[in-house]
């Protein structure tokens, strides 16, 4: 099983332009999640998703787009960059909702707009 | 915005030590606590999820307690090793939120 995959790993993107982050699990988990990670503090929820076409805000979802057409996949879209969004992203998947199940992470994808 | 505080920011302990530390979260609305470890250069990866209070678990020399009518965990490390050296978080679940602490720097030194 690979789990959850994110890619690209790496981006470097100019100011205003757009991208999609990817992110997979195959272990057919029902909630699925993005964070990000800025120096100083702690993850903070994007998006969030409880299942394939409900999709609904985290603590920080300004900028950031989602959808979820299938259950395995959860793209996190930034429409247009902005220097702010620099930052490392983690997607995250679990079996249940409501919080009772832990999360699986993937590996991350560190993205730096210039 | 909800407040989870973890302390100390970081740890430095000797090889055999015992060491813990603390996660302070709301007591309204309380869903779950987790504990993750997060070593460096991978990813988090989940120690406990607990949900009640007076909850108590454990996995090897690793323990957690659980008290959310005064919104505290703490989690227990019984005869530190190097390789229990990471960053330890706990995250607060509301329902479908989850509001992370910074976390808690473990180093062992050998």
């Amino acid at each position: 099983n690979a789990g959850v995959t994110q890619t690209p790993k790496f981006q470097v993107l100019k100011t205003g332009q757009s991208m999609t982050l990817q992110c997979a699990q195959d272990m057919n988990h029902e909630y699925m999640s993005w964070y990000r990670q800025d120096p100083g503090m702690g993850l903070r929820l994007i998006h969030y998703s409880v299942g394939a076409g409900i999709t609904d805000q985290g603590e920080v979802p300004n900028g950031y787009n989602v959808s979820r057409s299938t259950t395995e996949d959860f793209p996190l879209r930034l429409l247009s960059a902005a220097p702010s969004q620099t930052s490392v992203y983690f997607c995250a998947s679990s079996p249940g909702t409501g919080g009772h199940q832990p999360q699986h992470f993937g590996d991350g994808t560190r993205l730096s707009i210039l | 915005i909800l407040n989870v505080e973890q302390s100390p920011q970081s740890l430095h302990v000797q090889e055999g030590d015992s060491t813990n530390f603390t996660c302070s979260f709301p007591s309204s609305n309380f869903y779950a606590l987790h504990w993750y470890r997060w070593e460096t250069a991978k990813s988090p990866e989940a120690l406990f999820v607990m949900t009640l209070n007076g909850d108590e678990k454990k996995k090897g020399r690793i323990s957690a307690t659980l008290n959310t009518k005064e919104g505290y965990s703490y989690l227990y490390i019984k005869g530190s090793q190097p390789e229990d050296s990471a960053t330890y978080l706990c995250a607060y679940a509301t329902g479908n939120q989850f509001y992370f602490g910074t976390g808690t720097s473990l180093t062992v030194i050998p």
